[in-house]
């Protein structure tokens, strides 16, 4: 299994808090991705990362900022969270430019009351 | 615009079964094709998957067609066994673009 871990695992946070998701990846590869899943939408990119520092937007990004300031590290940030936002969070590593294949980490469930 | 469509939301099946689980897309950029499975709190891990010159592509009870024509992909399980059931995604990229596009999952039950 691909080194990812995120963090945290589950979360309970109010509507217009700030919330940081981590995740981490011990495998040294270069494409790093998160992906929220919802019911009847299967799994949808927010933002995605080529490298430490290039980042890029997803299909739903609205609401949602990212940074890579390290390999290994990938935050996705809510600035304002919203009820909207509740979601599974899956973290998502991929190693090489001609593979295509992402492999996940365990998610994190996030509630915004 | 939903780009990779999985028309059923749920399958049942019986033990030791085919069970057929189906993908359609609208990019005819996509080359490159994927089967996700998932279970309850875990996340997604990768089955197999198709390059768009290949028709087919085989991995012990695992087997996904491709027709481009069509722009369709199955995915094929015989025979099904309880621990196949989870909920599936098919996911699609094409080259340079370094992301995928999944569908919305099929949530697959194999009865014994």
């Amino acid at each position: 299994d691909a080194g990812i871990t995120q963090s945290p695992r589950h979360k309970v946070t109010e509507t217009g808090t700030p919330v940081t998701l981590r995740c981490h990846q011990t495998e040294n590869h270069r494409y790093m991705y998160w992906y929220r899943q919802d019911p009847g939408h299967g799994l949808r990119l927010i933002h995605y990362s080529y490298g430490v520092k290039d980042t890029d937007k997803g299909e739903v990004s609205d609401g949602y900022s990212v940074s890579r300031s390290k390999t290994e590290d990938f935050l996705l940030t809510l600035e304002s969270a919203t009820s909207s936002q509740t979601s599974v969070y899956f973290c998502a590593i991929a190693g090489q430019a001609s593979s295509y294949e992402q492999y996940f980490g365990p998610g994190t469930r996030l509630t915004v009351t | 615009d939903q780009q990779v469509k999985q028309n059923s939301p749920s399958l049942s099946v019986q033990e030791g079964r085919i069970s057929i689980l189906n993908c359609d897309y609208t990019n005819s950029m996509f080359d490159y094709f994927l089967w996700y499975k998932k279970y309850p709190a875990e996340g997604p891990t990768f089955l197999i998957s198709i390059s768009s010159i290949k028709d087919k592509n085989e991995d012990g009870r695992f087997t996904v067609f491709l027709n481009k024509s069509a722009k369709h992909l199955s995915l094929h399980i015989v025979p099904s066994q309880p621990g196949d059931s989870a909920v599936y995604f098919c996911a699609a990229g094409s080259q340079g673009a370094q992301k995928l596009v999944f569908g919305q999952g099929t949530r697959l039950t194999i009865n014994p």
